[in-house]
């Protein structure tokens, strides 16, 4: 149950497109296409944004998308605004029914 | 409204004991997967437990198993994380949330727990 792994940071101004990859395993990521991602703004709890690889709950800006290529998943942030700057955490499930995490991403909107 | 609220955090001395309870309201918590997760201050989310609807399955995650159990209430709609042999690597805030897969939604505000002498 190794943790996912992903860049500790990444930024970008606003406007531009940021990209913040999820690397794991045949095991996880690869194996299945249930990756999520979650935002976490400081002392808040997290919030869901991306689902099954791909899929946005209603109410998440279309500017956030998701993707997977092999054992590594992406999250694209698209127009950036001052309002994303948050830790940002992917999920994926995995073999012997577990789930597991990243160890999160800070983005900084420069 | 979607909530849930935990409760039952605190101070516990190592080898101690504890028992976190979450309370759900606003969905159908009957018909959903709980899971537990925390973040220890400072530090990234973790999974540490999920339970299927009627709590007939329980899954932990390595560092948990066999000290912690995860168990519902369908009748209260309430979560609950019994926590035993603790460690000061359990201090960590601990959600709860709701979800089939990794779809965690809604979350709840936490509850701290501390593990010192």
């Amino acid at each position: 149950q190794s943790a996912l792994t992903q860049p500790r940071s990444v930024s970008g101004s606003p406007g531009q497109s940021v990209t913040i990859s999820c690397s794991g395993t045949s095991s996880d990521v690869g194996a299945y296409n249930y990756v999520s991602w979650y935002q976490q703004n400081p002392g808040k709890a997290p919030k869901l944004m991306i689902y099954d690889v791909s899929k946005r709950p209603s109410g998440v800006p279309d500017r956030f998308s998701g993707s997977k290529s092999g054992n590594t998943a992406s999250l694209t942030i698209s127009g950036l605004q001052a309002e994303d700057e948050a830790d940002y955490y992917c999920c994926s499930y995995a073999d012997t029914y577990t789930l597991v995490f990243g160890g999160g991403t800070k983005l900084t909107v420069l | 409204e979607v909530q849930l609220v935990e409760s039952g955090g605190g101070l516990v001395q190592p080898g101690g004991s504890l028992r976190l309870s979450c309370a759900a309201s606003g969905f159908t918590f009957s018909t959903s997967w709980m899971h537990w997760v925390r973040q220890a201050p400072g530090k990234g989310l973790v999974w540490v437990s999920r339970i299927n609807t009627d709590g007939g399955t329980t899954i932990y995650a390595d560092s948990v198993k066999g000290r912690f159990t995860i168990s519902r209430d369908n009748a209260k709609s309430t979560l609950y994380l019994q926590m035993n042999s603790l460690r000061g690597e359990d201090t960590a805030v601990y959600y709860c949330t709701s979800g089939a897969s990794t779809r965690f939604d809604p979350w709840g505000q936490g509850t701290l727990v501390t593990v010192s002498s």
